[in-house]
């Protein structure tokens, strides 16, 4: 999980509660990506940003948002609007558009209560 | 579109047997692919990718993947597996807007 820091490890929302995660990356890396993970579906993206101040929607992005003010920053919003947030949700980056790997936060884990 | 499918939700093997983790894959132009394990409670660790060359591909933890055209495969392979290697493991492929996409993931189990 090198170089990546998610915060909090775990996070409980209210119902009507908009949440925040954190991501921060030391790697001086261009891309980052918000991925949820459900048991036996994998990962899906949420968001995604190639460089500072731009991103796109991924495959399940309604109920969330994101911003990318700073390179090494990309918070994620969970917002009222998502109605089943309960989830692993992990953070990743990547060195630029090229055939680079990704590197994985160690994730946040979102309840409900 | 492109995907990745993993066909086994899990794998069992006895310590010390060879392992072999499944994996296809569907992409129009030429396939980057990767292979990356998840511990309990822990982000994904890199393990493998192919971009082009030799078909068989080494990477961590005595891993290796044989990419195979014909059959439009990715299978991750060990000589002899551990228990530590039980854990989640998925393949993945690189799109044309330079997304990651996942397989469903499947998770071995290394019986001592």
């Amino acid at each position: 999980d090198g170089g990546i820091t998610q915060s909090p490890k775990y996070l409980f929302r209210k119902e009507g509660q908009n949440v925040t995660l954190s991501c921060e990356q030391n790697l001086n890396h261009d891309a980052m990506y918000w991925y949820r993970q459900d048991p036996g579906q994998g990962l899906r993206l949420i968001y995604y940003s190639q460089i500072v101040n731009d991103f796109q929607k991924g495959d399940i992005a309604e109920g969330y948002s994101v911003s990318r003010e700073k390179k090494e920053s990309f918070p994620l919003t969970v917002t009222s609007a998502q109605k089943n947030p309960t989830a692993f949700y992990l953070c990743a980056s990547k060195r630029d558009r090229g055939l680079n790997i990704q590197y994985f936060g160690a994730g946040t884990r979102l309840s409900v209560l | 579109a492109q995907s990745v499918a993993q066909p086994e939700d899990q794998v069992n093997v006895a310590e010390g047997n060879p392992l072999t983790v499944k994996c296809t894959y569907s992409v129009s132009g030429n396939p980057y692919l990767f292979w990356y394990v998840q511990y309990p409670n822990r982000g994904l660790q890199f393990l493998l990718k192919y971009i082009t060359g030799d078909n068989l591909v080494k990477g961590s933890y005595g891993f290796e993947a044989e990419f195979n055209k014909s059959q439009t495969s990715f299978h991750l392979k060990k000589p002899s597996a551990l228990v530590s290697d039980s854990a989640l493991y998925f393949c993945a492929v690189r799109d044309r807007d330079d997304k990651i996409i996942f397989g469903k993931g499947t998770r071995l189990h290394i019986l001592p």
